[in-house]
């Protein structure tokens, strides 16, 4: 079945740290990939986006994430890691059919110790 | 500026009311869509408009309903029939076709008792 899987429901890591957050998609063909941050309470915020082109993508807020075809994989990282990076983020695709509906994962819930 | 409004932030209501949510855009965006989220579920596409005056369902739309009667609007009612609709809702907006990345609004929590 087609689906967007973030394996990892929280992550706690110490502030100044290296952050990686995991996304696995299946789809026949290469989705449009992106992530979204959501603050406690608040919408959701697009921090990066790849269509095509170099796997290497950079975002806002210092963030990047590399596509890896061969693993159907598209993981954010930073870093290091601020406090107020703490939020909840969302992977998200949408499918290269020809439609527009974005499809998320179910969301990781970052902590940032001190 | 230009962005995604909700209203009200909070909303309370009795079980067997029927309530309506505010959505409004000035991005000239033509897609809208209405998301509901629960805890450890991700986002939930409720219905979805990528032109005025037609809309379509999406995952979960029972007990839910729309209208898209201009550009700028897309108000969600949810009806007596939802079952459990205490949640968080987003409304987003898109311009299918450019970049298909959605702008959100900031939400509205919905609790009914």
């Amino acid at each position: 079945a087609q689906s967007v899987t973030q394996p990892d429901i929280h992550i706690t890591v110490s502030e100044g740290a290296s952050l990686e957050l995991r996304c696995n998609y299946s789809y026949g063909a290469t989705p449009y990939l992106f992530w979204y941050v959501q603050s406690p309470g608040q919408g959701l915020q697009l921090l990066l986006k790849y269509f095509s082109g170099d796997t290497l993508v950079q975002g806002i807020k210092g963030f990047e994430a590399e596509f890896k075809r061969s693993q159907s994989s598209f993981n954010l990282r930073k870093p290091s890691v601020h406090w107020s990076d703490a939020a909840e983020y969302f992977c998200a695709v949408v499918p290269n059919t020809g439609g527009f509906k974005t499809i998320f994962g179910a969301g990781t819930r970052l902590f940032v110790k001190a | 500026d230009g962005g995604i409004t909700q209203s009200p932030k909070y909303l309370f209501r009795k079980e067997g009311q029927n309530v309506t949510l505010s959505c409004e855009q000035n991005l000239n965006h033509d897609a809208m869509y209405w998301y509901r989220q629960d805890p450890g579920q991700g986002l939930r596409l409720i219905y979805y408009s990528q032109i005025v005056n037609d809309f379509q369902k999406g995952d979960i739309a029972e007990g839910y309903s729309v209208s898209r009667e201009k550009k700028e609007s897309f108000p969600l009612t949810v009806t007596s029939a939802q079952k459990n609709p205490t949640a968080f809702y987003l409304c987003a907006s898109s311009h299918p076709g450019a970049s298909y990345e959605q702008y959100f609004g900031p939400g509205t929590r919905l609790t009914v008792t």
